[in-house]
């Protein structure tokens, strides 16, 4: 059973509105808690991530949001950009295996000049 | 800059050939993964290692084994090619023991034929 979901397969966003992310996770043990972008051909690239004891973290045009109680995660690109099309995954890690990460499936993210 | 190298981008290879891949990182990095990525699966990790000489299995083993003869060196071995490890293969690295954003490869498409 997965325990790291992301439920849209893909989103389409006009260029300059938001992109939102979302990412469910299963397991309350998830301490940290990662987002990752990757272009076709190339390996993933961290972008941004979350202490669980934070429920936002920015970077630039990149915010991740962390709900606990929900155990949901978003990250929302503000504005988003034609070179934001990407796929992107979010990542947990659990204190109990500080160093290895489990990924969810991804969403391709399309933005459109 | 971390730099991951998989040593090859694309192979092709006959059901029942023994495989290698391998994957060099330049940054004396303790940690090493290898992940398959599949559509609608995300990343899944097969095998990882936190010291030379040391591995432990990921969540999808079977199938395969791993090498780590020095720090900087990772090979995935497919024992005996079969058309269901036709895969995108990614390498990543990281360092030491706390949590810590993982560095990819560009990644190897195999395709077993």
């Amino acid at each position: 059973d997965q325990q790291v979901k992301q439920n849209s397969p893909s989103l389409s966003v006009q260029e300059g509105r938001i992109s939102i992310l979302n990412c469910d996770y299963t397991n309350s043990m998830f301490d940290y808690f990662l987002w990752y972008k990757k272009y076709p051909a190339e390996g993933p690239t961290f972008l941004i991530s979350i202490s669980s004891i934070k429920d936002k973290n920015e970077d630039g045009r990149f915010t991740v949001f962390l709900n606990k109680s929900a155990k949901h995660l978003s990250l929302h690109i503000v504005p988003s950009q034609p070179g934001d099309s990407a796929v992107y995954f979010c990542a947990v890690i659990s204190s109990g295996s500080a160093r290895q990460l489990t990924f969810g499936s991804g969403t391709q993210l399309t933005v459109l000049p | 800059d971390v730099k991951v190298t998989q040593s090859s981008r694309y192979l092709v290879k006959r059901t029942g050939e023994k495989v290698f891949l391998e994957c060099v990182q330049d940054m004396d990095h303790e940690n090493m993964f290898w992940y398959r990525q599949d559509p609608g699966l995300g990343l899944r990790l097969i095998y990882f290692s936190y010291d030379v000489k040391m591995k432990e299995k990921g969540d999808i083993p079977e199938g395969y084994s791993v090498s780590r003869e020095k720090k900087e060196r990772f090979s995935l071995i497919l024992e005996s090619a079969s058309t269901n490890q036709t895969s995108m293969y990614l390498c990543a690295s990281s360092r030491g023991q706390g949590i810590r954003a993982q560095h990819f490869g560009d990644g190897t498409r195999l395709s077993i034929l």
